[in-house]
């Protein structure tokens, strides 16, 4: 079947640290890969995609980039802030039949910045 | 703001009731889903429609159930409650059925608790 393991939090950094949230996926066929942030009291946002291999996706400092070799998807930034405190969730994307994908979530990642 | 609206924001119940969780897509919307986020399970998708008929099942018990309305908003009926029911619903919507270049929206999530 498909799943999603991501590390376990939480993850605690200084304000300007470097992060790395690691992922690593189990899935039949080609998946997209995906990470979502939870902040505090709302609900998911897409935060950045990968759709084939060697793809890189990238938003608000925020990097992964779709290694099939490892089948890993792993986040980081290069110097976070303190608003970038919440819940982290890697995600995979597979056709489950005919035109209907389905969705799998990894557990998500607590990551708390401190001024 | 994602556009997606849930209510209750809060709920709390005793074991053996039913209740009812309403959701609203953004405007212009299609599909609808529904996920349960607790503690030891994580983000668990339940189940979608698109356009008011189901499209595809997740993790959904027996006891709950779902329906998406001609003005496609949508209800989660849970019944039967027990304790480990207690958990963040989320409600998500996109313009079209599940696919890498629709994205997911997410309601801000309805907050139940089973005593």
């Amino acid at each position: 079947g498909n799943s999603v393991t991501q590390m376990e939090g939480p993850v605690t950094l200084s304000e300007e640290a470097f992060l790395t949230i690691n992922c690593t996926y189990t899935a039949t066929g080609y998946p997209s890969l995906f990470w979502y942030v939870q902040y505090p009291g709302e609900g998911l946002q897409l935060l950045l995609k990968a759709t084939k291999a060697d793809d890189k996706g990238s938003n608000k400092g925020f990097e992964a980039t779709y290694r099939k070799e490892t089948t890993s998807f792993h986040l980081e930034k290069g110097s976070v802030q303190v608003s970038d405190s919440a819940v982290y969730f890697c995600a995979l994307m597979v056709r489950s039949g005919g035109s209907n994908y389905k969705l799998t979530f990894g557990k998500g990642t607590l990551l708390t910045v401190n001024p | 703001d994602s556009g997606v609206t849930q209510t209750p924001k809060h709920l709390i119940t005793a074991t053996g009731q039913r209740v009812t969780l309403r959701c609203s897509p953004r405007s212009g919307d299609l599909s609808v889903y529904w996920y349960q986020q607790s503690l030891d399970q994580g983000l668990q998708f339940l189940i979608q429609y698109y356009n008011g008929e189901e499209r595809a099942k997740g993790n959904i018990l027996e006891r709950f159930s779902a329906q998406q309305f001609p003005d496609l908003h949508s209800e989660l009926n849970l019944s039967s409650l027990e304790l480990g029911d207690s958990a963040l619903y989320f409600c998500a919507s996109s313009l079209g059925g599940l696919a890498v270049n629709n994205e997911q929206f997410f309601g801000p999530g309805t907050r139940l608790t089973v005593l």
